[in-house]
């Protein structure tokens, strides 16, 4: 059973503060992914890695960066965190090179700016 | 131009009867698959249906059908005999193999499904 799991459900920062969200998976997927949910928005791609060390940009990657030192970890870091990053962030991991693969996701991280 | 696109932000469904929700898609590649998932109160994306572009047959998944008419570009998710527990966001994606996306999902902006007792 694929399990993508992420640090926190929910967190409540000030503006200014580095926030880290880590998401971990354990099916050896070479794939991971961070989205960000908002209403009305659906979701939208921040950065994708297909490997260890490696990232892509998304679609809206300002203001954020990501970590991929370890396969089954990848990290979405909020520099200095602001008012319009509050958000649902969403972590996602998947097959490399299958389009018939689905992506599975992680229970979602509830993150509030203050 | 969005990629895919669902007109309904919200619906509502008597308990056990069918409801569809609509999905159309945007795209010149020939080969491209479609999901389909659920997104309950949690917070957590549930994965329901695939269907590929060359699937001659339209794709069943226990309650959940998807009726693929390629040359109108649309996608839309049928569920049979309607419950409480499918009262959620319902969002339609999709992944092409050759577009400029990447080989990347990109979903739609998802429509609110409450089924009524």
């Amino acid at each position: 059973d694929v399990k993508v799991t992420q640090s926190s459900r929910y967190l409540v920062k000030r503006t200014g503060e580095k926030v880290f969200l880590e998401c971990v998976q354990d099916m050896d997927h070479e794939n991971m992914f961070w989205y960000r949910q908002d209403p009305g928005l659906g979701l939208r791609l921040i950065y994708f890695s297909y490997d260890v060390k490696m990232k892509e940009k998304g679609d809206i990657p300002e203001g954020y960066s990501v970590s991929r030192e370890k396969k089954e970890r990848f990290s979405l870091i909020l520099e200095s965190a602001s008012t319009n990053q509050t958000s649902m962030y969403l972590c996602a991991s998947g097959l490399y090179g299958s389009s018939q693969e689905t992506q599975y996701f992680g229970p979602g991280t509830r993150l509030l700016v203050l | 131009a969005q990629k895919i696109t669902q007109t309904q932000p919200g619906m509502f469904v008597q308990e056990k009867e069918a409801v569809t929700l609509d999905c159309t898609y945007d795209t010149s590649d020939q080969s491209y698959g479609l999901f389909w998932y659920k997104q309950p109160s949690s917070g957590e994306m549930i994965f329901l249906i695939y269907q590929g572009s060359y699937d001659e047959q339209n794709a069943t998944e226990g309650r959940y059908s998807l009726n693929f008419q390629k040359a109108r570009k649309s996608a839309n998710l049928v569920i049979s005999a309607s419950q409480l527990g499918d009262s959620a966001m319902y969002f339609c994606a999709m992944r092409e193999i050759h577009g400029g996306s990447q080989g990347n999902l990109i979903f739609g902006k998802g429509t609110k499904l409450s089924v009524k007792p």
